[in-house]
C-alpha cells in the first residue's frame, strides 16, 4: 500500500523559513510527477508547485514565484519544499500527491505563519 | 492561466436523487480535468481522470462528462456517504488550477 508521510509543518513568523518533506513507500516515485497542493483554513484546494518526475522542471502558482522552491530526491524517494520569505497568506495544510496522477496524498502538513 | 469556474458552490440533495455538478474552463483542456471529493478534515479522494475515467475504487454511480470547455461530474443516485466538497483541477497547462468547489449536503 502506498504511503506518503510529510513532515516540517510547524508556526514561524512571517519573513522566516520553513522546509517540508514527503517520503514515499510502496510507490515508483521516480516515475511520477510530485505536486504540493494547500488548503488555507476553510478554504478550498489550490495548487502551489509541481515537479517533473526525473527533477528537470518546475512549476509555481504566481504567489510562491521566487519563495517557494520545490525538488526531489529519487534515491531517498522523497518530495521537499523549501519555503521562504514566509507570509501569513502562506498559511495552510500543504499536501504532497501525484493527483491526478495516481490517488495518492500525504498526511497534510500544517503551517502557520503568524507574529 | 486557466481558470475553472465550478458551480453551484453549494447543493442540498435527497438519497437516491442524480445531482450534476459543472465546472468550465476559460480556454481548451482538451480532457485533461480531474474531479475529487474531499470530506472534512480527510485528504482530497481523486474520483475522475481524464474528464471521464472512473477513479480507483470509485462507485459506478459517479461519472464525467465533456461538451467543450463544460465538464460535469454526475452522481446517478445520491448515496448518504456522498456529502463533501468536490473539486474540479485542470492539468493541460501549469499552472494547474481548481475550481472554488462545491459543497454537497444530504438533505
Amino acid at each position: 500500500q502506498v504511503q506518503m508521510v510529510e513532515s516540517g509543518g510547524g508556526v514561524v513568523q512571517p519573513g522566516t523559513s520553513l522546509r517540508l518533506s514527503c517520503t514515499a513507500s510502496n510507490f515508483s516515485f521516480s516515475s511520477y510527477a510530485m505536486h504540493w497542493v494547500r488548503q488555507a483554513p476553510g478554504k478550498g484546494l489550490e495548487w502551489v508547485a509541481s515537479i517533473l518526475y526525473n527533477g528537470f522542471n518546475e512549476y509555481y502558482t504566481d504567489s510562491v514565484k521566487g519563495r517557494f522552491t520545490v525538488s526531489r530526491d529519487n534515491s531517498k524517494n522523497t518530495l521537499f519544499l523549501q519555503m521562504n520569505s514566509l507570509r501569513r497568506e502562506d498559511t495552510a495544510v500543504y499536501y504532497c500527491t501525484s493527483a491526478p496522477d495516481g490517488d495518492n496524498w500525504g498526511q497534510g502538513a500544517l503551517v502557520t505563519v503568524s507574529p | 492561466d486557466t481558470q475553472m469556474t465550478q458551480s453551484p458552490s453549494t447543493l442540498s440533495a435527497s438519497v437516491g436523487d442524480r445531482v450534476t455538478i459543472t465546472c468550465r474552463a476559460s480556454q481548451s483542456i482538451d480532457s485533461w480535468l480531474a474531479w475529487y471529493q474531499q470530506k472534512p478534515g480527510r485528504t482530497p479522494k481523486l474520483l475522475m481522470y481524464k474528464a471521464s475515467h472512473l477513479g480507483s475504487g470509485v462507485p459506478s454511480r459517479f461519472s464525467g462528462r465533456e461538451s467543450g470547455t463544460e465538464f460535469t461530474l454526475m452522481i446517478s443516485s445520491l448515496q448518504p456517504d456522498d456529502f463533501g466538497t468536490y473539486y474540479c483541477q485542470q492539468y493541460n497547462t501549469y499552472p494547474y488550477t481548481f475550481g472554488q468547489g462545491t459543497k454537497l449536503k444530504i438533505k
